[in-house]
């Protein structure tokens, strides 16, 4: 069964250092996401793309964040100048469509130190 | 805004117990409402939804009922395994009252079964 994935597993940074965190989506999807857990806290959605272009954010996705599609695979998220608060399990997920069901990748735990 | 409660884990059964993971939700509109489990080292998986008042959801043994007059969608299973182990999202989403497709999360109650 085809399945999002995600990487790295686990990334640890500095604050201030710059982190690309990695996903493939399920390949005929045409709807991405990003969200992040926050320990002990709620799943937040951070940003949805569609066609080349942000489609929906919210207020967390700040210019700190930025997302990219380099390839016909790849979906990125960038986080410029990381702070503490950023640490967090950062989930991928994609959808056929937008109102279908999302299919989400294991997640990547940041931590920044 | 729209919002989900779930109750505090870890819920900790024996095998074959019976299970209730307790959610409420806050939604101007008429939302539909899922549950997502997320087994380790995994990503989240839809487990079930409903999508209006009195509907039941049911996959895997595990049901919800969508109860809009105490605004609630409880997780319950008859008979847990071990291999149920996992963390359990209530979610919404209330794209018809001018919200979104994107669903909003509750905090996830983990689930831990012994044999």
């Amino acid at each position: 069964e085809p399945e999002v994935t995600q990487t790295p597993s686990h990334q640890v940074t500095q604050m201030g250092q710059e982190v690309i965190l990695r996903c493939v989506p399920i390949s005929n999807h045409l709807y991405f996401y990003w969200y992040r857990q926050i320990l002990g806290q709620k799943v937040e959605f951070l940003v949805s793309f569609y066609n080349n272009e942000i489609s929906e954010k919210s207020e967390i996705f700040d210019d700190q964040f930025s997302v990219e599609r380099p390839d016909g695979s790849n979906f990125t998220l960038k986080i410029r100048s990381t702070k503490l608060e950023d640490s967090a399990m950062y989930f991928c997920a994609s959808s056929p469509d937008r109102e279908e069901t999302q299919y989400f990748g294991p997640g990547t735990r940041l931590l920044v130190l | 805004g729209d919002s989900v409660t779930q109750m505090e884990g870890p819920v900790t059964l024996s095998e074959e117990a019976f299970l209730t993971i307790n959610c409420t939700y806050t939604a101007t509109g008429y939302p539909s409402l899922f549950w997502y489990v997320q087994y380790p080292g995994e990503g989240l998986q839809l487990l079930l939804k409903a999508t209006k008042a009195d509907d039941k959801g049911s996959n895997k043994g595990f049901e919800a009922t969508y109860r809009k007059e105490t605004t609630s969608f409880h997780l319950e299973k008859g008979s847990v395994q071990v291999s149920d182990s996992a963390v359990y999202f209530c979610a919404l989403s209330d794209p018809a009252s001018g919200g979104s497709y994107i669903p909003t999360f509750g905090r996830g109650t983990s689930l831990i079964v012994h044999p």
